[in-house]
């Protein structure tokens, strides 16, 4: 069974550009969460979707954040523009039940 | 608001030697627990987590965990460390606040071992 996987695994862009991040959760889990670290600080949860609608979005940082989750299957997390304090590794995670997750390899984001 | 600390930033231990990372949590109602650990180049790969009943978990790759109530703590022990354990570990506390499930995170613990 294939994991969590995200696309790319490292990201390096201008302040000001747009990036998007993916996520393919694994199939039937029903629970996409994104979650955020910057460096040196603990892991932030960002947002929970179930199937393609966003059930808490509480942790999202600001309007320049834009997830979405195309018929419930895969994700992105779009950030436009990006600053320098959105460098960090994000993380997706997907469940079939609540919180036993599973996560993803993480997606290196530096913004220079 | 839930939170955790995990007092230690950075361990080394020597291969062969026992391990215990610490690991508090705040929450105000039973919390579901979890540990995590992040490989060079890896994803967060769960460890083990307590939900209830038992308050020793057993979880994978020789790693255990005791809940201890009173004094609101959940750490991560080992009594045989290798090599290949060295890498980043989180310690989290699951909520459900109005039906919103989702994981607090502690700062983590980076575990090196030493020959």
């Amino acid at each position: 069974e294939a994991g969590v996987t995200q696309f790319p695994s490292h990201s390096v862009i201008e302040k000001g550009q747009t990036v998007t991040l993916r996520c393919d959760p694994i199939s039937g889990h029903d629970n996409l969460y994104w979650y955020r670290r910057v460096m040196g600080k603990e892991i932030k949860f960002l947002l929970h979707f179930v199937k393609e609608s966003k059930q808490d979005e509480s942790g999202m940082p600001n309007n320049r954040f834009l997830a979405e989750r195309t018929g419930g299957t895969y994700s992105t997390l779009k950030v436009q523009p990006a600053e320098l304090e959105d460098s960090g590794v994000y993380f997706c995670a997907s469940s079939q039940v609540g919180f036993e997750a599973f996560f993803g390899q993480g997606t290196r984001l530096t913004v220079v | 608001a839930q939170s955790v600390t995990q007092p230690d930033i950075h361990i080394t231990v020597s291969e062969g030697a026992s391990l215990e990372l610490r690991c508090n949590y705040s929450y105000g109602a039973t919390p579901y627990l979890f540990w995590y650990v992040q490989s060079p180049g890896q994803g967060l790969q769960l460890l083990l987590k307590y939900f209830s009943g038992d308050t020793l978990v057993q979880g994978i790759k020789g790693f255990e965990a005791e809940f201890k109530r009173s004094q609101s703590s959940f750490n991560l022990r080992k009594p045989s460390v290798h090599w290949s354990d060295a890498a980043e570990y989180f310690c989290a506390v699951g909520a459900i606040n109005f039906g919103n499930e989702k994981l607090t995170f502690g700062t983590g613990t980076r575990l090196t071992i030493i020959p």
